[in-house]
């Protein structure tokens, strides 16, 4: 089964309207992170948003919001106020396991976010 | 900060020859360094984890003397690409955990990654 779950090869967005990139992952793990990354075009990752499994409020960093529902192991991520430097590939991910344990990303497959003038 | 460079950022290779690619972690330390291989529009797939001082990890289906991995530093991992062929050709992407007070953090942070032809 996959770990990470990303039901969107490709969205669309007029620039200024906000987004929601969809998110689904699988573990039996209490204890695990999920992070969103940025790959634009030249081929970077940007880390944009960290929740960890046991915060209790939803993450937010600037324009980047992460929709946090445990119980339906989503774990979206909301671009508001879009804008043209955000079309990228959107990567969504989760390491397992505690804090400290040298666990590895696991990545979706990724969503080709497209910001139209 | 959270700075993580690679070099070089592409490379053209003739098939049979080998080649290094460095990672370093510019201004923090990193005892765990991740290597992934990423092929056109899809996402990344991890090829070994990379401890340092000791062996590294390699994820099944990599072959650990094609892939050779030296993390001999807190902020420099190396991935030689031994005898390249064509079907090695890829975009390479490291990445570095940070410590933060003697500890890991949970964030990973990448490097701009290598694009690797092999002719």
């Amino acid at each position: 089964a996959q770990k990470i779950t990303q039901t969107q090869p490709g969205m669309f967005v007029q620039e200024k309207e906000a987004v929601t990139l969809d998110c689904t992952y699988d573990t039996s793990d209490q204890s695990y992170g999920l992070f969103w990354y940025k790959q634009p075009s030249s081929g970077e990752m940007i880390f944009l948003i960290y929740q960890g499994s046991y915060d209790e409020q939803n993450a937010t960093e600037g324009r980047y919001s992460l929709n946090f529902q445990k119980a339906r192991k989503s774990a979206n991520l909301v671009i508001s106020a879009s804008q043209l430097g955000d079309s990228a590939m959107y990567f969504c991910a989760m390491r397992e396991g505690l804090i400290g344990s040298a666990r590895q990303l696991t990545f979706g497959s990724g969503t080709q976010l497209t910001v139209l003038p | 900060g959270a700075v993580v460079s690679q070099h070089p950022s592409w490379v053209i290779c003739k098939s049979g020859t080998s080649v290094k690619i460095e990672c370093r972690s510019l201004d923090f330390q990193a005892t765990t360094m991740f290597w992934y291989r990423q092929f056109p529009k899809q996402s990344l797939m991890l090829m070994a984890t990379s401890n340092e001082g000791s062996k590294a990890t390699y994820e099944q289906g990599v072959e650990k003397d094609k892939f050779l991995i030296n993390h001999a530093s807190l902020t420099l991992s190396t991935l030689t690409v031994t005898s390249a062929h064509p079907e090695d050709s890829s975009f390479y992407i490291c990445s570095a955990r940070a410590l933060q007070r003697g500890r890991q953090t949970d964030t990973q942070y990448f490097g701009p990654g290598t694009r690797l032809t092999v002719l």
